[in-house]
């Protein structure tokens, strides 16, 4: 069945690093591919998303490149801050499966000032 | 804030129970889907209902149920809680089937603890 593998965490940076957290995905067919967050105490929010080989997802500095030949979408940021920390769970959702999501395990970010 | 409203934010049951979770979705979404988060499987899959009907189903157990009522909320039923049904669960909605599949908008959770 579909699944998604994500880089174990936890992740701790300092304030300015750069960041990548892996994510690679196994599906039967093409799925759209998702970034999510969850900061503490909250829901997960959708972060970004790609819905084809090659589309590029990016928000809030985040971005990440939907790459069907290594069947990768890997989570980067230039320049992390205080407030990223989060754990950050990479999700697939196959076009005729209605909708629903399947999540890797997370990885959780600490960013120290 | 997401639009989406979970009650309780916070249960604590004892084994062999029955608990109702409830969730409101954001107004005009018609699907409503239903998670695990636990420390040992993570963000699990439960079911999810489309206006009202049961569109697919994952990993749920036959003790817990769900339905989704005429007003678009929906209940997640838990019965016969053993310890490991301790866990936050998670209501999350969408548009239509016809949405971009997998852009949900998640509540809060209900965080279960079976003692």
């Amino acid at each position: 069945g579909d699944s998604v593998t994500q880089m174990e965490g936890p992740v701790t940076l300092s304030e300015e690093a750069f960041l990548t957290i892996n994510c690679t995905y196994t599906a039967t067919g093409y799925p759209s591919l998702f970034w999510y967050v969850q900061y503490p105490g909250e829901g997960l929010q959708l972060l970004l998303k790609a819905t084809k080989a090659d589309d590029k997802g990016s928000n809030k500095g985040f971005e990440a490149t939907y790459r069907k030949e290594t069947t990768s979408f890997h989570l980067e940021k230039g320049s992390v801050q205080v407030s990223d920390s989060a754990v950050y769970f990479c999700a697939l959702s196959e076009n005729n499966q209605g909708g629903k999501l399947i999540f890797g395990q997370g990885t959780e970010l600490s960013v120290k000032p | 804030d997401s639009g989406v409203t979970q009650t309780p934010k916070h249960l604590i049951t004892a084994t062999g129970q029955r608990v109702t979770l409830r969730c409101s979705p954001r107004s005009g979404d018609l699907s409503v889907y239903w998670y695990q988060q636990s420390l040992d499987q993570g963000l699990q899959f439960l079911i999810q209902y489309y206006n009202g009907e049961e569109r697919a189903k994952g990993n749920i157990l036959e003790r817990f149920s769900a339905q989704q009522f005429p007003d678009l909320h929906s209940e997640l039923n838990l019965s016969s809680l053993e310890l490991g049904d301790s866990a936050l669960y998670f209501c999350a909605s969408s548009v239509t089937l016809t949405s971009v599949p997998g852009e949900l908008f998640f509540g809060e959770g209900s965080r279960l603890t079976v003692l």
